[in-house]
Parts: C-alpha cells; structure tokens; sequence
C-alpha cells in the first residue's frame, strides 16, 4: 500500500465549476500538506501548504487538512481553462521525524477544464 | 528573482552509461533534493543536501549518488544507466530554517536511456 493515495481521474469539468481534489494517506508522522500543480513538460508549480489540521485559503483555492481521517482535498472555485493541468499532493513529516524534508507525492490528478 | 534552474533539458543516454544533471537553487536557499518522476507518476525522493551533505535518502540504489557545491548548487550522477533510469529529474530547494518542506522545483531534466 502505498504512504500516498491519489485518484489519478482524469477529471473534466466545465468552466465555472467548483473541483474537489483528494488525498488519502497512512503515515501518522506526516504534519505538512502541500499541493502543487504541473503543467505537461514542465515541474511542479507549489500552490499552497498548510501546517496540520485545518483550512486554508488563497483566492479561488482552499486546502484541508483532516489529519483525524488522514485525508487532505483541495478545491478550486470557478475553475478556469487556464487550471487544466495536474494536480499533486505532497506531504513531510515533522523535524527530527524520518520524513522531515523530503517530499512524499501522491500519483497526481489529471485536470481538465472545458470552455 | 531567479528561480530554480536545471541542465541539460533532455539528455539521451545509452543503458550501462554515466549521466551528471545538474541543478542551481533558488536565491537565497540553501538545501537541494532531487526526485524522479516516471511517466504518469508522482515524483519520488531520492535524496536530499544540505551543508554539502546527503541529508536524507530514498530508496534509491547506489548507482544514485550526489555533490552539493560551497554556492548550494547540486549535482546528481547516476552510474550504469538501466532502461528504467529514464524519467524526468526534478530538483526543489528549499530553506532548512523553513522545515524544508516549502520546496520549489525546477523545470527537469528528462532522460531517456536506450
């Protein structure tokens, strides 16, 4: 079982629409959430990161982190063309913790917005 | 404000061969990791440096070793190339006083071994 689930999709949806993004993980050392986006051929673009539970926004995007259920989504409000891309969580454990500074990613989900 | 840099872009290389990818943090970093990234995958970790040392690691053979320079600058070798070295390399620098995990990536050095 892998440390990191992800849904691969792909996910289409119409512009304007709001997208729900989910990761599932199993590792109880992990205390720091963060999601990015990749465009084909290109690295990972950070977009936001939150430090244990809770919610957390920045424009049309908001992270949660429900580290009860180990279970993280991100959502996107008014999805535009322009955010067809995949999206990737990523998660690290504490200091002094096994998984502090490296990153643990789940497989990405493959966005698509449609005009 | 100059962000991370990777060369080469693409890079072909024959199986049993030596490669070098070589990356240049963002300014004012001063911790690199490198990650490999298989088609239609998340990138995995394969080590970390900090202070010119291997600070953490993955699970990665030795074939994988690494050098990170006095100017934070990274290199990653990988020795006796197999078919399924090829991938996109993906280096992030981060600031350890931050914890390290606020990584910012580069653009990648995609590999194909033959």
């Amino acid at each position: 079982q892998k440390e990191v689930e992800q849904d691969p999709g792909p996910l289409s949806v119409p512009e304007g629409a709001i997208v729900s993004l989910n990761c599932t993980y199993s590792n109880s050392a992990f205390q720091y959430f963060m999601w990015y986006r990749q465009y084909s051929r290109k690295g990972p673009e950070l977009l936001m990161y939150t430090y244990s539970s809770g919610n957390k926004e920045d424009g049309r995007f908001t992270a949660q982190v429900d580290k009860s259920s180990k279970y993280i989504s991100l959502f996107i409000r008014d999805s535009q063309p322009s955010d067809s891309a995949t999206y990737l969580c990523a998660m690290s454990g504490g200091m002094g913790g096994t998984s502090y500074g490296k990153l643990t990613f789940g497989q990405g989900t493959i966005l698509t917005v449609h005009p | 404000d100059a962000g991370v840099t990777q060369s080469p872009t693409h890079l072909i290389k024959t199986r049993g061969q030596q490669v070098t990818l070589r990356c240049s943090p963002k300014s004012g970093h001063d911790t690199v990791s490198w990650y490999q990234q298989a088609l239609g995958q998340g990138p995995q970790f394969i080590f970390q440096y900090y202070e010119e040392e291997e600070r953490q690691r993955g699970n990665f053979p030795d074939r994988f070793s690494g050098h990170q320079f006095p100017n934070y600058s990274s290199e990653l070798n990988v020795n006796a190339l197999l078919l399924g070295d090829s991938a996109l390399y993906l280096c992030a620098s981060s600031l350890v006083g931050q914890g390290g995990y606020e990584q910012y990536f580069g653009p990648g050095t995609r590999l194909t071994v033959t």
